[in-house]
This record gives structure tokens, C-alpha cells and sequence, in this order.
């Protein structure tokens, strides 16, 4: 089993609506992800955290926003959504930066906007 | 050229078969590789890191040709278990890291 959490596990929300996706993992890793995957695509990097702080943004829209609490927690913040961000939204952790590191994937949140 | 670039697939096999996957990365900076193994609807799991001297964990060996920047993974005796998608992992340091997946290669293992 991941010992990488995600909550919660599906979501189905409106275009005006504001939602959070939740992830924590207690294995120590310093570097938190979130990755966006869509139907028979690999998984697009979105974010990084290293040590808490926000060291990539792959030029995502706004309506996107992370925040790590600590370096257990990571959310995504959703705000005015569209149909095209449905998806399944994986967040991950690797022990310190990615460039050795083995990274561990979460289940996901499979995201539906309707 | 894509920065990680995977056989097209799928690949439809018999129970018992050997199967090989290949893969080539386009960043000679790129600094670790891993084989990673995505079932429908769930996450990527890790599969193994590759190494340059090559590693084996039961029926499966990874290869890394650091000179042509490729990789491979051989499946050997496959199971009906071993269906699956296989993504190609390369990390590179560029001045900033970056952790690229290949297209996956989707793999059918038939009675």
C-alpha cells in the first residue's frame, strides 16, 4: 500500500465552486509533487516543493493553487475550473530532491468538473 | 524530439513469453532512470531503478546505455499479472530538476 494519501479519492465540482485536494505523507520525504494525468497520458508535473517551499511551477493556471502547511502536507486549492481539468490528480514524494530520488505516488483524486 | 520517447506499444504476448521494452532520453545531463508500472485507474508504482550495470529483481532486468541514452526493461516468463502500462523515468538536473515520464508502453499478456 502508498504511504502517500490523498483525500478525498473522487470529486465532482462545479465551474464557480472551490474545492481542496489533500495530501500528506509521514515517510520524512523533504520533496512533495503534484502531477495531473489524463486518459492513456502519462503524468504532467505541475508542482514541486522542496523543503517546504514552492521550487517548480510548471506554468500552471492560477485557478491551480498549492500550499504546503509542513513538510507532511501538500494541498491543490481549485477555483473556477473547467470541463478540460477533469482528471486524475496524483501527488507524490521523493526523500530529498527528485534528480536521484525514487519518487512514491499517492492513489490520486480522480477530479470531475462539471 | 520528445525528451523521453517509449515503444508505441501495445504489446500483446502469450503467458511465458519474454517481452523487452526500450526507451531513449534526449538530455545527456539526465541523471537517474526508473521503470515504472501504472495498472488502469490506479497510480504509477515503482518497478526499479536502472542502473548502468544493469540489475535484475526475479524475471525482470533493466538496462542503462548511458553512451545512446537508452534504457530497457525485459520481462521474461511474463504473467498474466504483468499486464500493465511500463513508464520510462528519467530525472535530470538542468539547472533546475526536472522528472520526465515516456509515453508508457501498454503491455497485454494473454492465456
Amino acid at each position: 500500500d502508498t504511504e502517500v494519501t490523498q483525500t478525498p479519492k473522487h470529486l465532482v465540482m462545479g465551474m464557480t465552486n472551490k474545492k481542496s485536494l489533500k495530501c500528506e505523507q509521514h515517510m520524512g520525504h523533504r520533496a512533495m509533487y503534484w502531477y495531473k494525468q489524463k486518459a492513456k497520458k502519462p503524468p504532467e508535473l505541475m508542482f514541486v516543493y522542496s523543503y517546504e517551499k514552492l521550487s517548480i511551477n510548471e506554468s500552471v493556471p492560477s485557478r491551480f493553487s498549492p500550499e504546503c502547511p509542513n513538510s507532511s502536507l501538500l494541498n491543490l486549492h481549485l477555483h473556477a475550473l473547467q470541463p478540460e481539468d477533469s482528471a486524475l490528480y496524483l501527488c507524490a514524494s521523493s526523500p530529498q530532491g527528485p534528480t536521484r530520488n525514487t519518487i512514491y505516488f499517492g492513489e490520486g483524486s480522480w477530479l470531475t468538473v462539471v | 524530439r520528445k525528451e523521453v520517447e517509449q515503444d508505441p506499444g501495445p504489446f500483446n504476448v502469450p503467458e511465458g513469453a519474454t517481452v523487452a521494452f526500450n526507451c531513449t532520453y534526449s538530455n545527456s545531463a539526465s541523471q537517474s532512470f526508473f521503470w515504472y508500472r501504472q495498472d488502469c485507474r490506479k497510480e504509477p508504482k515503482l518497478l526499479m531503478s536502472v542502473y548502468s550495470s544493469g540489475n535484475e529483481d526475479g524475471r525482470f532486468t533493466a538496462q542503462l546505455n548511458r553512451a545512446s541514452q537508452y534504457i530497457s526493461l525485459l520481462i521474461r516468463d511474463s504473467k498474466l499479472s504483468d499486464s500493465a502500462t511500463y513508464l520510462c523515468v528519467v530525472n535530470a538536473n538542468t539547472g533546475g530538476f526536472k522528472t520526465i515520464f515516456g509515453a508508457g508502453t501498454r503491455l497485454f499478456v494473454k492465456a
